[in-house]
């Protein structure tokens, strides 16, 4: 099945950019959608289809896949962006269809 | 504004059973594939089972291939999940989900199921 990595833990200062990577084999050749979710909270869409915000996401979240690494860059970051953040793509051959990363962590120090 | 409100959740034994609703509004319910998520205590999300809009067609996860029924009435706009012979590892929140092509754009709060004795 199809394996989506991510680090488990990214800590930034306020006002600083947060990176979290996403690491699938030849992901650059599928869409890489990102999630936001807080303690007791249902995910939210922050980034689809590698790099497009839905409407009421700050333009501080923006996205990039290419090769064997997708990346969601977090800039200018605020306290209430802590909260656990995944990448998903669609995997036909693999049994789960809709596949999700591992889930990252970000701390806001 | 969609809305995706789950119920049925609660303490099961092992082995028991239980059926999960999904109350969907706010879209034309109809027009969408739909699908459970679920997310073990501390754990990450886990895709479970989709349908199809006219619940033709039916994708589960192979681990509750067999125990888990998905099933949809669009005239109540409505999402079910019936689970059976169910096991400690399903301990989850289940999320009921619209999903448009690759994406899972709407969750909803969740269902909290525990499957202990």
């Amino acid at each position: 099945s199809y394996v989506l990595t991510q680090p488990p833990s990214v800590s930034v200062a306020p006002g600083q950019t947060a990176r979290i990577t996403c690491g699938g084999n030849n992901i650059g050749s599928k869409s890489v959608h990102w999630y936001q979710q807080k303690p007791g909270q249902a995910p939210v869409v922050v980034v689809y289809e590698d790099s497009d915000r839905p409407s009421g996401i700050p333009e501080r979240f923006s996205g990039s896949n290419s090769g064997n690494t997708a990346t969601l860059t977090i800039s200018r970051v605020e306290a209430g962006d802590e909260a656990d953040y995944y990448c998903q793509v669609w995997d036909s051959s693999s049994d789960h269809f809709y596949v999700f990363g591992t889930g990252t962590k970000v701390t806001v120090l | 504004e969609v809305q995706l409100v789950e119920s049925g959740g609660g303490l099961v034994q092992p082995g028991g059973s239980l059926r999960l609703s999904c109350a969907a509004s706010g879209f034309t319910f109809s027009s969408y594939w739909m699908s459970w998520v679920r997310q073990a205590p501390g754990k990450g999300l886990e895709w479970v089972a989709n349908i199809k809009q006219d619940g033709t067609e039916k994708f589960y996860v192979d681990s509750v291939k067999g125990r888990f029924t998905i099933s949809r009435d669009n005239a109540k706009n409505s999402l079910y999940l019936q689970m059976n012979s169910l096991r400690a590892e399903d301990t989850a929140v289940y999320y009921c989900a619209r999903t448009h092509i690759t994406l899972v754009d709407y969750w909803g709060q969740g269902t909290l199921v525990t499957v202990s004795s």
